[in-house]
């Protein structure tokens, strides 16, 4: 089985200010994490991805997420928050054995960039 | 390259109509996937298509029928739509081998409304 909690639905932070969305996952083997960034009316778009190779991941614009397994964290920062980053975030677990490629997603965190 | 195709963009049912929602990709991936997104209930899986000709339920398949017509297509059918069924649907592709690591394609989403 597997989950990841989201905390925060909503998030604001200012311009210029760090950004940071919070991911706890559980899984019952090893996993693969991953973050999606949804801009309005639009489809996910993958921002990065963790798949043990390294437990610090950069991913687009400016995004990073270090996989903490003593605490089952993928958090999502950026040191410096864009008006362009104002978008709705997903975090997704999957299990890392081949075979099992069904993704488990978190509610989400809109982030509000204040300017 | 267009990736992951859906048609329509958004549609108006009456409750007990039925209709399918169409989707393609190009990428020649073998996974094909059905989510609905609702608000604060992030992304759920309907159903998905390891690959040609075999299909699996997901976390919410009740009220929906899928058929994978060949590898690029993807179509999910409403036989008698509810009120329930009001959400915004995305249709993902993926390739999954031993060496990659499931990232998602989506595309740009159904909005349906069933009144």
């Amino acid at each position: 089985a597997q989950s990841v909690t989201q905390l925060g639905s909503h998030v604001s932070v200012s311009e210029g200010a760090l950004v940071l969305l919070r991911c706890n996952y559980s899984s019952s083997v090893p996993p693969y994490l991953f973050w999606y960034v949804q801009y309005p009316n639009q489809g996910l778009q993958l921002l990065l991805k963790y798949t043990s190779a390294a437990t610090l991941v950069k991913g687009i614009n400016g995004f990073e997420a270090e996989f903490k397994k003593s605490e089952t964290s993928f958090h999502l920062t950026k040191p410096s928050a864009h008006m362009s980053d104002a978008a709705e975030y997903f975090c997704a677990v999957r299990p890392s054995n081949f075979g099992n490629e069904k993704l488990t997603f978190g509610t989400g965190t809109r982030l509000t960039i204040i300017p | 390259n267009a990736g992951v195709t859906q048609t329509p963009k958004f549609q108006v049912l009456k409750t007990g109509q039925s209709m399918t929602l169409q989707c393609a990709q190009d990428m020649n991936h073998n996974s094909m996937y059905w989510y609905r997104q609702d608000p604060g209930m992030g992304l759920r899986l309907i159903y998905y298509s390891a690959s040609e000709g075999t299909t699996d339920k997901g976390e919410v398949p009740n009220g929906y029928n899928v058929s994978r017509l060949n590898k690029r297509e993807f179509s999910l059918r409403l036989e008698s739509a509810a009120p329930s069924q009001t959400s915004v649907y995305f249709c993902a592709s993926s390739e999954e081998g031993y060496y990659s690591y499931n990232e998602q394609f989506f595309g740009p989403g159904t909005r349906l409304t069933v009144l």
